[in-house]
């Protein structure tokens, strides 16, 4: 368990829908990643904050978009969903630069 | 740009044998950390190593172990005593000290056969 908690595991929704997914970090950790990966691909970086704050910012498109709250769980939005948005989507977290612990996944569904 | 390469998009070893994953990667950093991470059929990522890049000596955690040629820009990973549950995708991970970025390469899918 890398103690980073990721809800739902799954969500199959509707094209044109908009979904929330939720992230909790390991206690005392700042830093929160979000990634994308589709179907036997790579880990696309979409967006990290610290701290309550944007630090770094990827591949997201406009149609998403996240924050980290003062208690420092995150939240994915994604909204007017496509079929090819259909991916798992990862959080990870760090205290610092060392090593990001990663969350089990959402594994979202678009139909 | 930083950029971190797996040119071994498949690689098969035979149970009990040792294997090696290549992983090289660019930046004009000189303080940085490297990670293999490991996502078996279930998806997880987990952590396999960290080498620090400041350290000259190649870390180790049990089975693994890493190359780290730092004038090279190459960190291998080597598996050695090959397990069916090593199976799984491996990511190459590059992360500028400092920087809170973790940048990835495409993977290496290994599979252990009987």
């Amino acid at each position: 368990d890398s103690g980073v908690t990721q809800t739902p595991k799954h969500l199959i929704t509707a094209t044109g829908q908009r979904v929330t997914l939720r992230c909790s970090p390991r206690s005392g950790d700042l830093s929160v990643y979000w990634y994308q990966q589709s179907l036997d691909q790579g880990l696309q970086f979409l967006i990290q904050y610290y701290n309550g704050e944007e630090r770094a910012k990827g591949n997201i498109l406009e149609r998403f978009s996240a924050q980290q709250f003062p208690d420092l769980h995150s939240e994915l939005n994604l909204s007017s969903l496509e079929l090819g948005d259909s991916a798992l989507y990862f959080c990870a977290s760090s205290a610092g630069d060392r090593e990001a612990f990663f969350g089990q996944g959402t594994r979202l569904t678009v139909v | 740009a930083q950029t971190v390469t797996q040119s071994q998009p498949e690689m098969s070893v035979q149970e009990a044998e040792t294997v090696t994953l290549s992983c090289t990667y660019d930046t004009s950093e000189n303080n940085y950390y490297l990670f293999w991470y490991k996502q078996p059929p279930s998806r997880q990522m987990i952590l396999v190593i960290r080498q620090e890049a400041y350290k000259q000596q190649n870390a180790t955690e049990n089975r693994f172990s890493v190359n780290f040629q730092k004038a090279a820009k190459s960190f291998s990973l080597k598996i050695s005593d090959s397990q069916l549950g090593d199976t799984a995708m491996y990511f190459c991970a590059f992360s500028p000290s400092g920087t809170y970025k973790y940048i990835f390469g495409t993977g290496t899918r290994l599979k252990v056969l009987a």
